[in-house]
């Protein structure tokens, strides 16, 4: 089945650093890729996606490329704001399966 | 989203209790998913249901769980006997009739279960 690791938190960064949260997978076939934010006390939104190789999603100034070479899909933000502070899941979805299978969570606090 | 609607959003059980857990889907969704987290666990898949028929229970555990998603009304995630170990936040999530590869999952606020 789907697997997906993500990097351990928590990632504490100051207001306007950048930030890299990584994620690679193992799927069969060719998944499709998302990353879904959970902020406090809430549920998972979906934050951006991607269905195919070197696609890149994008949202809120958030942005992940989809490597199959390195079957990565490392979340990147240029400047992280407070209001960034959160959970952020990688997920995967492979075609054929109903199931989308997530990492465990990166948590991310941003300080002002 | 608040589209899918779940309740109650926290509940306190006492060992050996049952607790139900409800989850009403977008409308329009014919799908529910239920997920459990733990602390330091991320998120497990427990089981994916479609109206009267369970597609897949593969995550969920053997005994004192069971989940339904009846022709009228919400999906409901039962525990019976409730255990320390069981205390988690349990979200549902909803899909259209096939959650294709471009899809996306809707979820819940959560119900956030503590067993005393």
């Amino acid at each position: 089945g789907n697997s997906v690791t993500q990097m351990e938190g928590p990632v504490t960064l100051s207001e306007e650093a950048f930030l890299t949260i990584n994620c690679t997978y193992t799927a069969t076939g060719y998944p499709s890729l998302f990353w879904y934010v959970q902020y406090p006390g809430e549920g998972l939104q979906l934050l951006l996606k991607a269905t195919k190789a070197d696609d890149k999603g994008s949202n809120k100034g958030f942005e992940a490329t989809y490597r199959k070479e390195t079957t990565s899909f490392h979340l990147e933000k240029g400047s992280v704001q407070v209001s960034d502070s959160a959970v952020y899941f990688c997920a995967t979805l492979s075609g054929g399966s109903y199931i989308p299978t997530f990492g465990r969570g990166t948590s991310l606090i941003v300080h002002p | 989203n608040a589209g899918v609607m779940q309740n109650p959003r926290h509940l306190v059980r006492r060992r050996g209790q049952e607790a139900r857990l409800r989850c009403s889907p977008m409308k329009g969704h014919s799908h529910v998913y239920w997920y459990r987290q733990l602390p330091e666990e991320g998120l497990k898949f427990m089981v994916y249901l479609q109206k009267e028929n369970i597609i897949d229970e593969s995550g969920m555990p053997k005994e004192r769980f069971s989940a339904e998603f009846p022709k009228e009304g919400p999906s409901i995630l039962r525990i019976q006997q409730v255990v320390r170990g069981d205390s988690a936040a349990y979200f549902c999530a909803s899909s259209p009739p096939s959650l294709t590869r471009d899809g996306e999952a809707f979820f819940g606020q959560g119900t956030r279960l503590t067993v005393v």
